[in-house]
């Protein structure tokens, strides 16, 4: 039972080259959510996936695109990225958007855009 | 202002001492309040949530609520060198709510 996995752990990139995130979960959760850590900023939501099929924006979308393909993957897009995109990217999953004080995550992709 | 503030640290500790991690807040619509865990280049890791006031205990952590201070605590007992990590608060109005995070307070326990 791996829980939430995402790939690449590492990703260097120029500005205005694009990427995707991946992120699996194999907990049978509903939803999904994507954030991005910063220093002294906390963790913020970038987007989220109440379920399969639906996507919504979160504090900071931006810059970002997201597909849930089904229920266990949740991608995040950088369509052409930015320095101020240089973060560290956690992938989150709840059993359901009604529980989402008890959220579990990934290890994180660090990401720098230069 | 920020909806929910941690002192930053770092905080360092000798091992077995009793350490105290605080978040205030500033919405009082606030009702469910999360710890996570987060050691160095790691995920967050969920310790705890308590929904309103008063405390939860899971052996040597305890998290306390004081609403009428927009106030949250967690105690660590008998603190060990694997407590040293980065400590999120966080909270929400409701269950379906999206989650604000406090920037996390850096723990050391040193051995």
């Amino acid at each position: 039972n791996a829980g939430v996995t995402q790939t690449p752990k590492f990703q260097v990139l120029k500005t205005g080259q694009s990427m995707t995130l991946q992120c699996a979960q194999d907990m049978n959760h509903n939803s999904m959510y994507w954030y991005r850590q910063d220093p002294g900023m906390g963790l913020r939501l970038i987007y989220y996936s109440a379920s399969e099929g639906t996507t919504d924006k979160g504090e900071v979308p931006n810059g970002y695109n997201v597909s849930r393909l089904n229920k266990r993957e949740f991608s995040l897009r950088l369509e052409s990225a930015a320095p101020s995109q240089t973060s560290v990217y956690f992938c989150a999953s709840s059993r359901d958007r009604g529980i989402g004080y008890e959220q579990y995550f990934g290890p994180g992709t660090r990401l720098t855009v230069t | 202002q920020k909806e929910v503030e941690q002192d930053p640290g770092p905080l360092s500790v000798p091992e077995g001492a009793i350490v105290s991690l605080n978040c205030t807040y500033s919405n009082s619509a606030f009702q469910y309040f999360m710890w996570y865990r987060q050691y160095s280049r790691k995920g967050p890791e969920l310790l705890m949530y308590t929904y309103s006031s008063g405390n939860k205990e899971d052996g040597r952590f305890t998290a306390q609520v004081d609403k009428s201070s927009k106030y949250i605590s967690l105690f660590i007992r008998d603190s060990q060198p694997s407590d040293s990590a980065t400590y999120l608060c966080a909270t929400l109005k409701t269950s379906y709510d999206k989650v604000i995070f406090g920037p996390g307070t850096s723990l050391s326990v040193i051995p």
